[in-house]
């Protein structure tokens, strides 16, 4: 079956940008999900991210649309995730996970803790 | 201040039965969008529960299940167990915001 694998790093500086990528094995990423994030800050809740399909198409969270890119490489078979002007507001568990056209995400990678912090 | 309500904690003595309530709004749930649920043990990653309402994955349990009415969505388990205890979570779409959300999350404690 698919797993995800997120990897990047777990600290970035203020102001700098998140980069994130999540590794698809198992399954094609040119298959009819969509691929997404989600993140969790420490002790809170789930906040959507973004997604994206293989064709390139996208959607993001309005709240985050400014400062967020999804990206897909295909022939790497993952995509990634960059989060610019990075605040400590953003230091969260990032995790990718695939949506699946009924709107259910399943499976979901381990997680990854990133800390904004200087 | 999350799109879709959940209870923050609900408790249950082992054996017994609790629901967890999900309330959206017209953008989401009350729009006829589908309602999901998931189940996050301590320090793991999310884990769907339930999805498209009533539906349960291969593997788990039937004493999980789904219902949604109206503008809200609810999660029964029965016959609650020790490894039960965890967060649960909703999730929807929402046509406001061309996105999913998700509830802020209900902790449940098996006493």
């Amino acid at each position: 079956q698919v797993q995800l694998q997120e990897s990047g790093p777990g600290l970035v500086k203020p102001s700098g940008t998140l980069s994130l990528t999540c590794a698809v094995s198992g399954g094609s990423i040119s298959s009819s999900n969509w691929w997404s994030w989600v993140r969790q800050p420490p002790g809170m809740g789930l906040e959507w991210i973004g997604e994206i399909y293989h064709s390139g198409s996208t959607n993001y969270n309005p709240s985050l649309k400014s400062r967020v890119t999804i990206s897909i490489d295909k022939s790497k078979n993952q995509f990634s995730l960059k989060l610019s002007s990075v605040t400590a507001a953003d230091t969260a568990v990032y995790y990718c996970a695939s949506l699946w056209g009924g709107g259910w995400f399943d499976p979901w990678g381990q997680g990854t803790l990133v800390t904004v912090s200087s | 201040q999350s799109v879709l309500t959940q209870p923050p904690s609900v408790s249950g003595a082992p054996g017994q039965r609790v629901t967890i309530s999900c309330t959206g709004s017209s953008s989401n749930i009350g729009a006829g969008y589908d309602v999901n649920w998931y189940q996050q043990l301590p320090g793991t990653a999310p884990k769907l529960l339930i999805y498209v309402n009533i539906n349960r994955p291969s593997g788990v349990p039937d004493r999980f299940s789904g219902s949604k009415s109206g503008t809200s969505a609810s999660l029964a388990i029965t016959g609650l167990q020790t490894e039960d205890e965890a967060d649960y979570y909703c999730q929807s779409y929402d046509s406001s915001l061309s996105g999913s959300v998700f509830g802020g999350g209900t902790k449940l404690t098996v006493l």
